[in-house]
């Protein structure tokens, strides 16, 4: 069955240092999404990405984030400067086809540790 | 009104029984909901979705259901394993793409 993949599985970073996190989405799926997690709190949408521009960014995504498909396969998230409070587990989410308004299925996340 | 951190709420279900989980949302504009699982250390698992144009939906082993009218949302699931130990969410869609999820309950199931 296919999934979404992510690497790092963890990264630990010191404050003000870029991280750049990867994943790839399902083959056939066109919508791509970051959400992140701190810890013990609820999952919370980032952003999400369609035909190689941003659809939606929420406020936690300043000008600190950024978000690429370099290519035909990857989907990153750049964030510039990290912060302490950047710490949390990151997932990526891909979607179908059709419209987007689908299940989004996710990957297995990325704990980010900024010390 | 939200739980915040680690004080999620928690049921707990004897092996074999059934599980209801609840969830309320508060945006009369959502047309989509989904329920995901979540294990420790993982990301979140597809479950079952439901479109507002229904109000129950039947997988294998779960059931969801769906009332706009007081915009409430319920995880059923039958004959509980203990593999069914996880955090569960609740998921929506108003508008554009994104997904607003719940708080979370944590379900525990007693061998």
């Amino acid at each position: 069955e296919p999934e979404v993949t992510q690497t790092p599985s963890h990264q630990v970073t010191q404050m003000g240092q870029e991280v750049i996190l990867r994943c790839v989405p399902i083959s056939n799926h066109l919508y791509f999404y970051w959400y992140r997690q701190i810890l013990g709190q609820k999952v919370e949408f980032l952003v999400s990405f369609y035909n190689n521009e941003i659809s939606e960014k929420s406020e936690i995504f300043d000008d600190q984030f950024s978000v690429e498909r370099p290519d035909g396969s990857n989907f990153t998230l750049k964030i510039r400067s990290t912060k302490l409070e950047d710490s949390a587990m990151y997932f990526c989410a891909s979607g179908p086809t059709s419209g987007g308004k689908e299940t989004q299925y996710f990957g297995p996340g990325t704990r980010l540790l900024v010390l | 009104g939200e739980s915040v951190g680690l004080h999620l709420p928690t049921l707990s279900v004897q092996e074999g029984d059934n599980s209801i989980i609840n969830c309320a949302y508060s945006n009369s504009a959502s047309d989509y909901f989904i329920w995901y699982k979540q294990e420790s250390g993982k990301g979140p698992q597809f479950i079952i979705d439901i479109r507002s144009n229904m109000d129950k939906r039947q997988g294998q082993r779960v059931t969801v259901l769906l009332n706009k009218t007081v915009k409430h949302l319920s995880l059923q699931i039958a004959a509980t394993q203990p593999g069914d130990s996880a955090v569960y969410f609740c998921a929506e869609t108003s508008y554009g793409n994104k997904l607003v999820f719940g708080a979370g309950t944590i379900l525990r199931v007693k061998s």
